[in-house]
């Protein structure tokens, strides 16, 4: 079955960075498109970027742009998002989501990476 | 602030029909057939529930519905069920610059 299985939960300090993983499975990973949303506690969802798993290309929100680098690995199907000098309203679950590009949704989705900033 | 406003709660009775709207502007779902609505549960992942405004996942029963008029996209959700108490979130495609935006989340209670 598609699916796809995020890396766990991390704890960083003020400043530091982190890089959540997102392994595919059950389908062809290069047809596709990784978003990355996140969702901060007790708050809505949170657009953070796209990546093609094709050929590489991405769109980051204007808010995450410097701060935020979206690669893929098409030898293992895998995403990852990586988010550089963190602060505490970094706080958050962070899911991806397969998106098949220029469809602009989001149909299968991991089940979240909790990050948590603290010193 | 989201891009999207939606009512932040929602309710009705089990076999009720309710509604939830999505208002955004002519750069957003005004401007592009690409509105979708999410399902979440506490402590879950989102569902896909509606895409391309009214176009249904397979396995999502059709008591839920999606429409759009102008800036406002709408979901419904007919012959309510207990399961489907949760949280939904509307998105669009916002152009090549703001990309994908999300409405603040409505809280539908079946009471």
């Amino acid at each position: 079955q598609v699916q796809l299985v995020q890396s766990g939960a991390e704890v960083k300090k003020p400043g530091a960075s982190v890089k959540v993983s997102c392994k595919a499975s059950g389908y062809t990973f290069t047809s596709y498109g990784i978003s990355w949303v996140r969702q901060a506690p007790g708050q809505g969802l949170e657009w953070m970027g796209w990546i093609s798993a094709y050929n590489g290309n991405t769109n980051y929100a204007q808010k995450f742009q410097g701060r935020v680098t979206m690669t893929t690995d098409t030898s293992t199907s895998t995403a990852y998002m990586d988010l550089r000098s963190l602060r505490s309203d970094d706080t958050a679950v962070y899911y991806c989501a397969r998106e098949r590009p220029y469809y602009y949704y989001m149909d299968v989705w991991g089940k979240g990476t909790t990050v948590t900033v603290s010193s | 602030q989201s891009a999207l406003t939606q009512p932040p709660s929602a309710s009705g009775s089990p076999g009720q029909s309710v509604t939830i709207s999505c208002t955004g502007t002519s750069s957003d779902v005004g401007g592009y057939n690409y509105v979708s609505w999410y399902q979440q549960h506490p402590g879950k992942a989102p569902k896909l529930m509606i895409y391309e405004v009214s176009k249904r996942p397979s396995g999502v029963p059709d008591r839920f519905s999606g429409s759009k008029s102008g800036n406002t996209a709408s979901l419904t959700v007919s012959g309510l069920q207990a399961e489907d108490d949760a949280d939904y979130y509307c998105s669009s495609y916002a152009g090549s610059n703001n990309n994908v935006v999300f409405g603040g989340g409505t809280k539908l209670t079946v009471l």
